[in-house]
């Protein structure tokens, strides 16, 4: 089965301060991709980053990175020097690619709240 | 600027009734989807086209449909709205073949049944 896992539905972190929201997947699939939404307050759906099941260097996007260990199948994302501005929902989604569909996988999501 | 938008942005309907909640995309995308956002589930895939006349059911189609006459539309309809379809309801496109191939999202319908 296809499956994304957020663990952790909500967490704090200092403004400033680093965060890592977890995320793990399972798929039997050789090759699919890994992507990170923000869905802040308003409601919108924001893409931040994304990661290939054979990239070979972790992804970064600003201050956002993408910690990428393919033998544990986890995909988590770091924030870097948290901000207010970074208080959202923040969704791991999968896109399996070998089985030719380009349906897309989400987790359950993780609420981070940053403290000023 | 290409978008993708969605209507309406809000919607009280009572059990029973017929509701459909529109999508329309400028991206020129061939691949379109509608997933539904609950707390505790995350995105859920209700229905998704790969092309016009194409419409595939997703995890939870139950209740609804979707019909893609053209490459910018894909309209939900929920045939007998039951309280259990409260929800906020997003539309979302991407290309085909693209790189990295994210998912374009609308702004989301909010959908309260009574």
């Amino acid at each position: 089965a296809q499956k994304i896992t957020q663990t952790q539905p909500g967490m704090f972190v200092q403004e400033k301060e680093a965060v890592t929201l977890d995320c793990t997947y399972d798929t039997s699939d050789p090759s699919y991709g890994l992507f990170w939404y923000k869905q802040p307050s308003s409601g919108e759906m924001i893409f931040l980053i994304y990661q290939g099941s054979y990239d070979q260097q972790n992804a970064t996007e600003g201050r956002y990175s993408l910690n990428f260990q393919k033998a544990r199948k986890s995909a988590n994302l770091v924030i870097s020097a948290s901000q207010l501005g970074d208080s959202a929902m923040y969704f791991c989604a999968m896109r399996p690619w070998a089985s030719g569909t380009y349906k897309y996988i989400f987790g359950t999501g993780t609420r981070l709240k940053v403290l000023a | 600027d290409a978008e993708i938008t969605q209507s309406p942005r809000h919607k009280i309907t009572e059990t029973g009734r017929q509701v459909t909640l529109a999508c329309h995309q400028t991206w020129n995308h061939n691949n379109m989807f509608w997933y539904r956002q609950d707390l505790g589930h995350g995105l859920r895939l209700i229905h998704y086209s790969y092309g016009v006349q194409d419409t595939n059911k997703g995890e939870v189609s139950d209740g609804y449909s979707v019909s893609r006459s053209n490459t910018e539309d894909l309209p939900l309809t929920l045939e007998s709205a039951a309280s259990s379809q409260t929800s906020v309801y997003f539309c979302a496109s991407s290309e085909t073949g693209g790189f990295p191939g994210e998912l374009f999202f609308g702004e989301g319908s909010r959908l309260t049944v009574l």
